[in-house]
């Protein structure tokens, strides 16, 4: 069971240029989130989604976008990418709102926007 | 809004004595959910212990043991017989309880270090 993958692991960006940060889970869960962390800090939700098509602003959601096709996938996207967005970003998951009581973490896509 | 504060940046600890960190948060909800989060050097989050609000007694796992204190909106964690694999980054989140609900709150860790 492979619970929720991330890739890449690691990446540099160029300021301007753009990337997706792909998400996957095979657990079948509804809630699919997207954190950030800055070193130091504790993590800040980005985005996340309830279920396949539907999606919602996190608390920090500027400069990023994304989508959900599949109750499996969720990728992040990055348009013009800054330095200010160079951080650890983590992808996680849990079955539904109810129940919502523990998130199922990836292992994290270093970012470094240079 | 619902914010958490973990006021210790940094602690160690001899290996097998007890260490506690601290974790208070801010918020009018009445239930809601409460947890210790474990990042160790791998980076990956890993669940170590849940609190429910509702309920009185404290949660306990194995080494790992709360003390929470819902009226001072307090809730330490106490790790007894420290293993060098306790050393790690701890964080303390916040989760209301409602249905749809959709955002976990982290306070900003504390990192732990084991000694031998």
């Amino acid at each position: 069971n492979a619970g929720v993958t991330q890739t890449p692991k690691f990446r540099i960006l160029k300021i301007g240029q753009s990337m997706t940060l792909q998400c996957a889970q095979d657990m079948n869960h509804n809630y699919m989130y997207w954190y950030r962390q800055d070193p130091g800090m504790g993590l800040k939700l980005i985005y996340y989604s309830v279920g396949a098509g539907i999606t919602d602003k996190g608390e920090v959601p500027n400069g990023y976008n994304v989508s959900r096709s599949t109750t499996e996938d969720f990728p992040l996207r990055l348009e013009l990418a800054a330095p200010s967005q160079t951080s650890v970003y983590f992808c996680a998951s849990t079955p539904n709102g109810v129940t919502n009581e523990k998130l199922f973490f990836g292992s994290g896509t270093q970012l470094s926007v240079l | 809004a619902q914010t958490v504060t973990q006021s210790q940046p940094e602690m160690s600890v001899q290996e097998a004595e007890t260490v506690t960190l601290s974790c208070t948060y801010d918020t009018s909800e009445n239930n809601y959910y409460l947890f210790w989060y474990k990042q160790p050097p791998s980076r990956q989050m890993i669940l170590v212990i849940r609190q429910e609000a509702y309920k009185q007694q404290n949660a306990t796992e194995n080494r790992f043991s709360v003390n929470f204190q819902k009226a001072a909106k307090s809730f330490s964690l106490k790790i007894s017989d420290s293993q060098l694999g306790d050393t790690a980054m701890y964080f303390c989140a916040f989760m209301k309880l409602t249905y749809n609900n959709n955002d976990m709150r982290f306070g900003a860790g504390t990192r732990l270090t084991v000694k031998p």
